[in-house]
């Protein structure tokens, strides 16, 4: 079974239209996460979502939006899409590492590539 | 800000040897250090986590060292084998978002 799966795994599209990815974890972790990896495969913070809280990144345009709709599942929708979206988008689920004190080690899905023409 | 730098972009080394990949933080020491690895068209796996307190950590091959005086944290792996190649991503954090540097490409030449 997979861990954290994110569906599509490859998006084409073209610039201006609206998309979605989704993902679910079956780990039963509270948080969850979106990360940017761009073309020099720099792996960027998005957004993360507790049971209780949205932390948004600031340097997130809001064309970007992330959805739960259960701490199981966390989507992320973009709208108006430009060239410079064109990335790997990974979520990401963490729990609490034992005997770590509180140090969360993330669990990534396969990565959904986004290709905008 | 904290940052996180892995100097190296890539990294070659012929099999049997040690790899020994560097990371650098700036500005405070970070409670956490964990390393990451990824391989080509995949999420980065989890490999180990070294607390601000402690020197060292060890996993099978895999040995990471945390130096506050150096603010660095140094990822070896011993007996180095093609099937090692991959890039390895550091982060700093422990109960907040990860933060990662832009990763080492390994390569373990035959």
């Amino acid at each position: 079974d997979t861990a954290v799966s994110q569906t599509p795994k490859y998006l084409v599209t073209q610039m201006g239209n609206d998309k979605s990815i989704k993902c679910e974890q079956n780990l039963g972790h509270d948080t969850m996460y979106w990360y940017k990896q761009d073309s020099k495969k720099f792996l960027k913070i998005m957004f993360s979502y507790n049971n209780k809280e949205l932390i948004i990144n600031e340097t997130v345009p809001n064309r970007f939006s992330p959805k739960s709709p259960d701490k199981a599942h966390l989507n992320l929708h973009i709208n108006s899409l430009e060239l410079g979206d064109s990335a790997v988008y990974f979520c990401a689920s963490s729990q609490v590492l034992r005997g770590s004190s509180g140090a969360n080690v993330l669990t990534f899905g396969a990565g959904s590539r986004l290709t905008v023409l | 800000s904290q940052k996180i730098e892995q100097n190296s972009e890539a990294l070659n080394i012929q099999e049997g040897k040690t790899a020994t990949l560097t990371c650098n933080y700036t500005n405070y020491s970070p409670a956490y250090l964990q390393w990451y690895r990824q391989d080509p068209g995949r999420g980065p796996v989890f490999l180990l986590l070294i607390r601000e307190n402690e020197k060292e950590k060890r996993k099978e091959r895999l040995k990471v060292t945390f130096d506050t005086t150096l603010k660095q944290s140094l990822f070896h792996i011993t007996a180095s084998q093609p099937a090692d190649s991959a890039t390895y991503l550091c982060a700093q954090g422990g109960n907040t978002p990860l933060v990662f540097g832009k990763g080492t490409r390994l390569s373990v030449i035959a």
